[in-house]
């Protein structure tokens, strides 16, 4: 079963906008990390945010996180054509004594040149 | 992060026959998982490759279907058996290297399967 809600499914901006995504889970966790996939392709890494982490940021990407609500988002900035991908959130689930991750059911980003 | 190769990377087989889908890492983890990404949708946790001992599977998968072999801590394989068209999907591995201390997971380029 799903772990992970993405909201929006998809998303369209223009080239220099800033693109949010949101991604909402339904039990705790240790770890969440965000993914980028390019049309079917093997999912590219961006960032693991931890249960006791906040805010983390790698170049044009910022990650929040907020355990009270349950949900995180991912921001990337300056957006451009190469963004345009499908992005997934995935939880792990401490509670199941492993450290398996499950997928939201991502968000499809198009960015306008 | 890890380097992570699959083979094949993409095949067409035909109804009922096996297919069996090898995936290589460039250093040893701790932990390996096979995932199923069907068409237009997010991906699927399948099982968990155990080394030395029968896998994991997920609610809706079994044994018999998605047979697993994992013999040391740098090489798994899947086998999709019985094929139909509805196991179309890219599967893909993924690895996460030391779940205490350095848990991102990474994943394979994936394998592309069309059944017809």
């Amino acid at each position: 079963s799903q772990q992970g809600e993405e909201d929006p499914q998809a998303l369209s901006i223009q080239e220099g906008e800033n693109a949010t995504m949101n991604c909402s889970y339904k039990t705790s966790i240790n770890n969440l990390q965000w993914y980028r996939q390019n049309s079917g392709r093997g999912l590219v890494h961006l960032i693991l945010i931890r249960s006791n982490e906040r805010e983390k940021h790698s170049g044009r990407l910022r990650v929040t996180l907020d355990t009270s609500k349950k949900s995180s988002s991912l921001l990337i900035t300056a957006s451009r054509a190469a963004d345009t991908a499908s992005y997934f959130c995935a939880t792990d689930a401490p509670t199941s004594g492993t450290y398996k991750y499950i997928f939201g059911t991502g968000t499809r980003l198009k960015v306008l040149a | 992060s890890a380097v992570i190769s699959q083979k094949p990377s993409r095949d067409i087989c035909q109804r009922g026959t096996s297919l069996t889908i090898q995936c290589q890492v460039d250093s040893q983890v701790t932990m390996m998982f096979w995932y199923r990404q069907q068409p237009g949708q997010s991906l699927t946790l399948i099982a968990t490759a155990n080394q030395g001992s029968e896998a994991t599977y997920e609610s809706g998968f079994v044994i018999d279907k998605f047979p697993i072999s994992r013999p040391n801590l740098t090489f798994s394989t899947l086998t999709v058996s019985n094929m139909s068209p509805e196991d179309s999907s890219i599967y893909l591995c993924s690895v996460v290297r030391d779940p205490v201390t350095y848990n991102e997971q990474f994943f394979g380029p994936g394998t592309r399967l069309t059944v017809l």
